[in-house]
């Protein structure tokens, strides 16, 4: 039974297009976040909600807008997808303010832009 | 800034070598401290963390970590690698009671059969 999962695991897609990637947890935490993970490996936050409020929004184009219906989901959208872009997106989901077990992650979703 | 160094980008060891990775992190308060490993392909798991108390720290799969609060250190360690423990390994820290982990920029370790 998934923690934390994300749709799709990969995601091969043009210039200039626009995608969503989601993601579900059944933990009952209650914040959630969107982690990019680079070519180097180098992890760095993006977004962080707890319980559908946005509580963190590091420097990241307005092209990006998480979406939270509720506490369980947080997805992603990218608009005017450029090469740089292509990473891999982690989403994970913690007790409120990290707990005392950091994060669970999802299995990442591998975006190309082409 | 509050930011997350791990000195060492590539280890090759041998199986049955012993295993130190570096990780310093810049932050004057009261600080958790993880690491995590995400082997090919996967995602992040957790390997141990460190809270309050002992600063020694031990994790799943052999993996021990040593909280030196003076050097601002979180060193990763293990006795005796295996071709198994071949992965990413991400120094993490959650400064005060904020909700956001910062990383480190990864080790990879290759362990040669």
């Amino acid at each position: 039974d998934t923690a934390v999962s994300q749709t799709p695991k990969y995601l091969v897609t043009q210039m200039g297009n626009d995608k969503s990637i989601k993601c579900e947890q059944n933990l009952g935490h209650d914040t959630m976040y969107w982690y990019k993970q680079d070519s180097k490996k180098f992890l760095k936050i993006m977004f962080s909600y707890n319980n559908k409020e946005l509580i963190i929004n590091e420097t990241v184009p307005n092209r990006f807008s998480p979406k939270s219906p509720d506490k369980a989901h947080l997805n992603l959208h990218i608009n005017s997808l450029e090469l740089g872009d292509s990473a891999v997106y982690f989403c994970a989901s913690s007790p409120q303010g990290a707990g005392r077990n950091g994060y669970t992650f999802g299995s990442g979703t591998r975006l190309t832009v082409v | 800034a509050q930011s997350v160094s791990q000195h060492n980008h590539h280890v090759i060891l041998s199986e049955a070598a012993s295993l130190e990775l570096g990780c310093n992190y810049s932050y004057g308060g009261t600080v958790n401290l993880f690491w995590y490993v995400q082997y090919p392909g996967q995602h992040l798991q957790l390997l141990l963390k460190y809270f309050s108390g002992d600063p020694l720290v031990k994790g799943i799969k052999g993996f021990e970590a040593e909280f030196i609060k003076s050097k601002f250190s979180f060193n990763l360690r293990k006795p005796s690698v295996q071709w198994s423990d071949t992965a990413e390994y991400f120094c993490a820290v959650r400064p005060g009671n904020t909700g956001k982990l910062i990383f480190g920029q990864g080790t990879t370790l290759q362990v040669k059969p």
